[in-house]
């Protein structure tokens, strides 16, 4: 089985651009959830998307959102992006509810210059 | 807001035993408690779950008290290759009582020497 994937990997942007970063979850899992790493705040919970709906959503402001296709896929976008979203994304998905493992996959590290 | 603590870092030698604790003050009433495993350019990876008392599985032991308001990971006989980011993650009691954030520990770095 496939595990989840993030692309792009790697990308850089300025301040004030958009970014979209997209998750293909494992096959079967419903459940995907992001969240940012940084070596300050560490890792911290973006939002959570099952079957298409927002379920669970973090502190972050308004610039942060993110959608879910039917086919489980996920997409976050970040808009006029700042130094301080400068940042390792994750994405995880899972089979089952809260309590379901989580399978993260390597990240999309987003550079703002 | 719940705040989930770890030590910054600790430090063993192979084949010792290694016992790494989370402070979660707020966790959820029906949250469970689950340890990840994080090394350098890789996602986090499970290593266990528990809700109460103790949960053992081939790598590690998960206590929890009663009052789960901590809970201790503890890995046998560590080797090299256990050097790595271990994370604590549980719920955040929501106030409306319906969502349930997930809130991660600050992060422990265990290095294992030989």
């Amino acid at each position: 089985k496939a595990g989840v994937t993030q692309t792009p990997r790697y990308l850089i942007k300025t301040r004030g651009q958009q970014v979209t970063l997209s998750c293909s979850p494992i096959s079967g899992h419903r459940s995907v959830s992001w969240y940012q790493q940084t070596p300050g705040q560490g890792l911290q919970f973006l939002f959570e998307y099952f079957s298409e709906t927002q379920r669970n959503k973090g502190n972050f402001p308004g610039r942060f959102s993110g959608r879910q296709f039917s086919n489980s896929r996920s997409e976050m976008n970040v808009s006029t992006l700042e130094l301080g979203d400068s940042a390792l994304y994750l994405c995880a998905s899972r089979d089952r509810g809260i309590t379901g493992e989580l399978f993260f996959g390597e990240g999309s590290r987003l550079t703002v210059l | 807001l719940a705040k989930t603590t770890q030590p910054i870092s600790m430090d063993s030698y192979e084949g010792q035993e290694v016992n790494i604790t989370c402070s979660h003050n707020n966790i959820a009433t029906n949250d469970y408690i689950t340890w990840y495993q994080q090394f350098p350019s890789q996602g986090p990876r499970f290593i266990i779950q528990g809700y109460k008392t103790k949960v053992t599985n081939e790598v590690a032991s998960l206590f929890i008290p009663a009052d789960r308001k901590s809970s201790t990971l503890s890995l046998p006989r560590v080797s090299l290759s256990d050097t790595a980011v271990y994370y604590c993650l549980v719920g955040d009691r929501d106030y409306g009582g319906a969502t349930n954030k997930l809130i991660f520990g600050t992060g422990t770095l265990l290095a294992v020497q030989p």
